[in-house]
């Protein structure tokens, strides 16, 4: 059973820009969920979509968005990126997403110079 | 006060005995826990979930859980210099479909 699939593994982007990372959950999970992991705060809830819909969303500015295709992939898009966004960009998916246990991908690492 | 509280570390211990990791929350309310491991580099991986007060036994690990005192631990025995890692508490924020993740305690086990 294929696991949770991320792309791009790595990117570097400059203030400014905008970038969009994606996600693949693992087959039959119809919940994704976003988590931005720092070394000095730890992972931090970005926001959770379960049949396309968000339901919760992190303490973030509105720069960072999300959504969720009809087949359950999920993408994540920050505008206007900030030195401060430089993290590792983790998905994970659940079957529901609530008491259920998370099941992460690999990440995307951002370097915003 | 943070919502998930962890020990920084590193913990410490040598080869083959008990490493205790600890990890306190502020939602009373909370009813799932999970422990998940972290290698350097890589993504964390689940180890052990519990949802009712008591331990919770999967090989050397073991969680404790007492929602009366709002705190869960992780023993891990015979430790193995390839338990080596970061080990993250996370709580299901009930109904919110959002987990709270501690920052993690580093576990170094010296051979």
């Amino acid at each position: 059973k294929a696991g949770v699939t991320q792309t791009p593994r790595y990117l570097i982007k400059t203030r400014g820009q905008q970038v969009t990372l994606s996600c693949s959950p693992i087959s039959g999970h119809r919940s994704v969920s976003w988590y931005q992991q720092t070394p000095g705060q730890g992972l931090q809830f970005l926001f959770e979509y379960f049949s396309e819909t968000q339901r919760n969303k992190g303490n973030f500015p509105g720069r960072f968005s999300g959504r969720q295709f009809s087949n359950s992939r999920s993408e994540m898009n920050v505008s206007t990126l900030e030195l401060g966004d430089s993290a590792l960009y983790l998905c994970a998916s659940s079957l529901a997403g609530s008491t259920g246990e998370l099941f992460f991908g690999e990440g995307s690492r951002l370097t915003v110079l | 006060q943070k919502e998930v509280e962890q020990n920084s570390g590193p913990l410490s211990v040598p080869e083959g005995a008990i490493a205790s990791l600890n990890c306190t929350y502020s939602d009373r309310v909370s009813q799932s826990f999970f422990w998940y491991r972290q290698y350097s580099g890589k993504s964390p991986e689940l180890i052990m979930s519990i949802y009712s007060n008591g331990d919770k036994e999967d090989g050397r690990f073991t969680a404790q859980l007492n929602k009366a005192s709002q705190y869960v631990s992780l023993l891990i025995r015979d430790s193995q210099p390839s338990d080596s890692a970061t080990y993250l508490c996370a709580v299901d924020t009930s109904g919110t479909y959002k987990y709270i993740f501690g920052t993690g305690t580093r576990l170094k086990v010296l051979a």
